[in-house]
């Protein structure tokens, strides 16, 4: 069974701070990708990546992916309330199936 | 974009009756859509991966005969939860392949409730 560790569970900081968001995992997966999940809500995908080493941006987000493609990050800078949600990691194996790192819960205090 | 309805939003039924949970891919074909189930402060976990005209694989642990999926077409699936209990009570979401840059889109989840 695919794992992956995820850190940290809760994270609550100031507006305007920076944070980073860590995926972590013994497997290799096909691609990996984070998404966002607002309550009672279905997940958003904000990225995928694919690429070992890969680095991609979303305004203020930077994904990056590990060179060996079991490990993952996510920065955000320069945090705002809207920002407040669930985001979790997902790592995609061989048969198209996501596993889900176990989220991080971001709250952005105004 | 790809959209994924998934029916209805939620559900409160009465212990022992059973409840079906529809997805259905509304813009493009799903030969494959996924079940997973979330309970409170948690992450996703999967259930099951539901195939088009075949058998849906179930992840360990996951009771087939009470969790009944049925894919009997390239844009619905379909999860029955059979003599639900209070236990199954959950938020449960599927989630599709849209074929399309690696994407997946989810449904917007349907929380049951069972009392």
């Amino acid at each position: 069974t695919q794992l992956l560790e995820q850190s940290p569970q809760f994270l609550s900081i100031q507006e305007g701070e920076n944070l980073t968001v860590y995926c972590n995992s013994s497997s290799v997966f096909s691609s990996l990708q984070w998404y966002r999940q607002e309550p009672g809500e279905g997940p958003v995908l904000l990225v995928t990546v694919v690429t070992g080493g890969e680095v991609k941006k979303l305004k203020r987000l930077t994904f990056q992916f590990g060179d060996a493609r079991k490990d993952s990050s996510l920065h955000i800078t320069a945090a705002q309330p809207g920002d407040t949600g669930l985001y979790l990691c997902a790592g995609e194996g061989s048969a198209r199936q996501l596993t889900f790192g176990s989220g991080t819960q971001l709250t952005v205090l105004p | 974009g790809a959209v994924v309805s998934q029916h209805p939003s939620w559900v409160i039924c009465k212990s022992g009756t059973s409840v079906k949970i529809e997805c259905r891919s509304l813009d493009f074909q799903a030969t494959t859509m996924f079940w997973y189930r979330q309970f409170p402060k948690q992450s996703l976990m999967l259930m099951a991966t539901s195939n088009e005209g075949s058998k849906a694989t179930y992840e360990q642990g996951v009771e087939k005969d009470k969790f009944l999926i049925n894919h009997a077409s390239l844009t619905l699936s379909t999860l029955t939860v059979t003599s639900a209990h209070p236990e199954d009570s959950s938020f449960y979401i599927c989630s599709a392949v849209t074929g399309i840059d690696y994407g997946y889109t989810f449904g917007s989840g349907t929380r049951l409730t069972v009392v």
